[in-house]
């Protein structure tokens, strides 16, 4: 069965200092890639995806994704982060021949300090 | 406002009293799915639903039951509830096949 690791489970950092989480998946086909973000209190929302094309995909506040096929890898950076970005990050994968099954990691909770 | 609702959004119960999570959707979708999450587990799928009427088990189906009678709702039930039960759980839909969607605000369930 097809699995995704992060590893880093949990991340303090402070305001303005750089992000990157890891994700990497098992799947050997072809996939769909997504980050997902849940703030504290609220449900999971889109941070950005991968379905094809360019590796390096960006989302919405600054988040940006670089597709590895190589290293089965989809890591997530920031170059500078906010206290509001404070919240949990999972990496989930589609396989593109399954429908919206998601396999999701288990998450990585950022605490940045303001 | 497009949006996924979930009911209720905290729940305590005890164990073996069947309860049922409502969720609605206004987007008109066909996909939809239940999940639960666990600390330091993620999300992991209980049912979904690819349309009215066809639902199918996820990854975790044991002690749920679902049903999609209507297109906007979803309802996940629990028969006879156990501790192990207790968990966040997060209802989502999608208009496309592509694995993007949109999650409910969760509910948090305590089986006592």
């Amino acid at each position: 069965a097809q699995s995704v690791s992060q590893h880093n489970h949990h991340v303090i950092l402070s305001e303005a200092a750089s992000l990157e989480l890891g994700c990497n998946y098992s799947y050997g086909g072809t996939v769909n890639l997504f980050w997902y973000v849940q703030y504290p209190g609220q449900h999971l929302q889109l941070l950005l995806k991968y379905f094809s094309g360019d590796p390096l995909v960006k989302g919405i506040k600054g988040f940006e994704a670089e597709f590895i096929k190589s290293k089965f890898s989809f890591n997530l950076r920031k170059p500078s982060v906010q206290w509001s970005d404070t919240a949990e990050y999972f990496c989930a994968v589609n396989p593109n021949n399954a429908g919206n099954m998601l396999t999701f990691g288990g998450g990585t909770r950022l605490m940045v300090k303001p | 406002e497009a949006q996924v609702t979930q009911n209720p959004r905290y729940l305590i119960t005890v164990t073996g009293k069947k309860l049922t999570v409502t969720c609605s959707q206004n987007m008109n979708h066909e996909y939809m799915s239940w999940y639960r999450q666990d600390p330091g587990l993620g999300l992991r799928q209980i049912y979904y639903s690819m349309n009215v009427e066809v639902t199918d088990k996820g990854d975790v189906p044991e002690g749920y039951k679902v049903s999609r009678k209507e297109k906007r709702n979803f309802p996940l039930i629990l028969e006879s509830p156990s501790p192990n039960q207790t968990s966040l759980y997060f209802c989502a839909s999608s208009g496309n096949w592509h694995g993007e969607l949109f999650f409910g605000e969760g509910s948090r369930l305590t089986v006592l």
